[in-house]
């Protein structure tokens, strides 16, 4: 079935550090590629997402692009925060409405 | 609207016993889902409902779940004598499918801690 594989974590970086957590995904058809993220005592929020292969998300300095030929959708910033700590994860959908989650990865941004 | 809420945010019961949450979704969205999520892990999908209709149920879902969404506004996810597994956040979101799509709104989930 489909399924979505991203970066374990955690991951700690110094502020203004680059940011990338990877995300691989499989699929039997074109599913739409999602980040979400958690901030500490919240619910998971939409970061950003693409609908179609090439696509950009971008949101907050955040990018991905939906990358059909690698099957990954990688997420990026060029320079963390202090508040971008959070846990981020990768989902995808097949229009089904049957969204796939991976794992999360914690990220601490330390000034 | 303030959002998908969930009540309550945290729930302590004994094993055996049942427990009932409850989910408000954003108020024009026909479509509410409910996930699971475990310490470490991402949301894995239990069940979703277009307006009152139950479509969808996982196989995570056992005999001693149940979901309803009566008149297709709140939601209801009871889960009868309850296991230590059960411990989990169960988190319920909503969405709008049809002719303007949005993606899936999150509530801040309730915390079952089964002793």
């Amino acid at each position: 079935g489909d399924s979505v594989t991203q970066m374990e974590g955690p991951v700690t970086l110094s502020e203004e550090a680059f940011l990338t957590i990877n995300c691989t995904y499989t699929a039997t058809g074109y599913p739409s590629l999602f980040w979400y993220v958690q901030y500490p005592g919240e619910g998971l929020q939409l970061l950003l997402k693409a609908t179609k292969a090439d696509d950009k998300g971008s949101n907050k300095g955040f990018e991905a692009t939906y990358r059909k030929e690698t099957t990954s959708f990688h997420l990026e910033k060029g320079s963390v925060q202090v508040s971008d700590s959070a846990v981020y994860f990768c989902a995808l959908s097949d229009g089904n409405n049957d969204m796939r989650f991976g794992a999360g990865t914690r990220l601490t941004v330390k000034p | 609207d303030t959002g998908v809420s969930q009540d309550p945010r945290h729930k302590i019961t004994k094993r055996g016993q049942n427990v009932t949450f409850r989910c408000d979704p954003i108020s024009e969205h026909n479509r509410l889902y409910w996930y699971r999520q475990t310490l470490g892990q991402g949301p894995e999908f239990l069940t979703y409902f277009q307006n009152e209709a139950q479509l969808e149920k996982s196989r995570l879902l056992s005999d001693r779940f149940s979901a309803e969404r009566p008149k297709g506004s709140f939601s209801t996810l009871e889960i009868q004598r309850t296991e230590q597994g059960d411990s989990a956040m169960y988190l319920c979101a909503s969405s709008l499918v049809g002719r303007a799509n949005t993606e899936a709104f999150f509530g801040q989930g309730t915390r079952l801690t089964v002793v």
